[in-house]
C-alpha cells in the first residue's frame, strides 16, 4: 500500500527555520513528482510547492519563492521542505502528496497525514 | 487561475442527492485534451482524499455515486445519494499551470 508519512514540524518563532521531511513507502518514488500543500487553521487548502521525479525542476507558490526549498532523495525515498524566514502566516498543516501524471499534473492521489507547523514568539 | 466554488454550505438529506459547482476564471483544458480538474474530500479531522481527476474520472475506491462533468471554465460535482461518510468539506483544484490553486471548499452536512 502506498503511503507518505509527515516529519519534523513544531514550534518555531518568527524568522526561524524548519525542515519537514516526507517518507514515502509502497511505491517507486523515482516515478512520481511529488508536491507539498498547507492548510493553515481553519482555512482552505493552499499549494506550497512541486518537486519532478528527478529533481531537475522546483516550482513555488509566490508567497515562499525564496524563503523555502523543495528538494528529494530518492534513495531515501523522501522529499523535504527547508522553510526558512518564517513567518505567523506559515503556520499551518503541511501535507506532503504523491503527483499523478508523467509529463502533466493529473491529481494529487496520496496524501500524508500532515506535519504540524506554528510560528510564533 | 482563481477557482470560485458555490455553495460555500450544502445541507443535505441522507440518500437525497447533491451537486456542488466549481468555476475556473480561465480555461483548463490542456493541450492534450484533458482537462485539468481535480475533486477532493476531507473528512473532518482527516487529509485530503482524492475523488475525481481530469475532470470526470473517479479514482480507485471511490463509490460510483461520486461523479464530476464539465469542461472549459464550469465544473460540476455530483453525488447521486448521499451517505454519512460523504460529510465534510469539498474542494476543486486545478492542476493546469503553476500556481496550482483551489477553490475555497464546500462544506456538507446533514440537515
Amino acid at each position: 500500500e502506498a503511503q507518505l508519512v509527515e516529519s519534523g514540524g513544531g514550534l518555531v518563532r518568527p524568522g526561524g527555520s524548519l525542515r519537514l521531511s516526507c517518507g514515502a513507502s509502497g511505491f517507486s518514488m523515482t516515478t512520481y513528482a511529488m508536491t507539498w500543500v498547507r492548510q493553515a487553521p481553519g482555512r482552505g487548502l493552499e499549494w506550497v510547492a512541486n518537486i519532478k521525479q528527478d529533481g531537475s525542476e522546483k516550482y513555488y507558490v509566490d508567497s515562499v519563492e525564496g524563503r523555502f526549498t523543495i528538494s528529494r532523495d530518492n534513495a531515501r525515498k523522501s522529499v523535504y521542505l527547508q522553510m526558512n524566514s518564517l513567518r505567523a502566516e506559515d503556520t499551518a498543516v503541511y501535507y506532503c502528496a504523491r503527483i499523478l501524471g508523467v509529463y502533466t499534473i493529473d491529481a494529487f492521489d496520496i496524501w500524508g497525514q500532515g506535519t504540524t507547523v506554528t510560528v510564533s514568539s | 487561475i482563481v477557482m470560485t466554488q458555490s455553495p460555500l454550505s450544502l445541507s443535505v438529506i441522507p440518500g437525497e442527492p447533491a451537486s456542488i459547482s466549481c468555476r475556473s476564471s480561465q480555461s483548463l483544458l490542456q493541450n492534450t485534451g484533458h482537462t485539468q480538474l481535480v475533486w477532493f474530500l476531507q473528512r473532518p479531522g482527516q487529509s485530503p482524499q482524492l475523488l475525481i481527476y481530469l475532470g470526470s474520472n473517479r479514482a480507485s475506491g471511490v463509490p460510483d455515486r461520486f461523479s464530476g462533468s464539465g469542461s472549459g471554465t464550469d465544473f460540476t460535482l455530483k453525488i447521486s445519494r448521499v451517505e454519512a461518510e460523504d460529510v465534510g468539506i469539498y474542494y476543486c483544484m486545478q492542476a493546469l499551470q503553476t500556481p496550482i490553486t483551489f477553490g475555497q471548499g464546500t462544506r456538507l452536512d446533514f440537515k
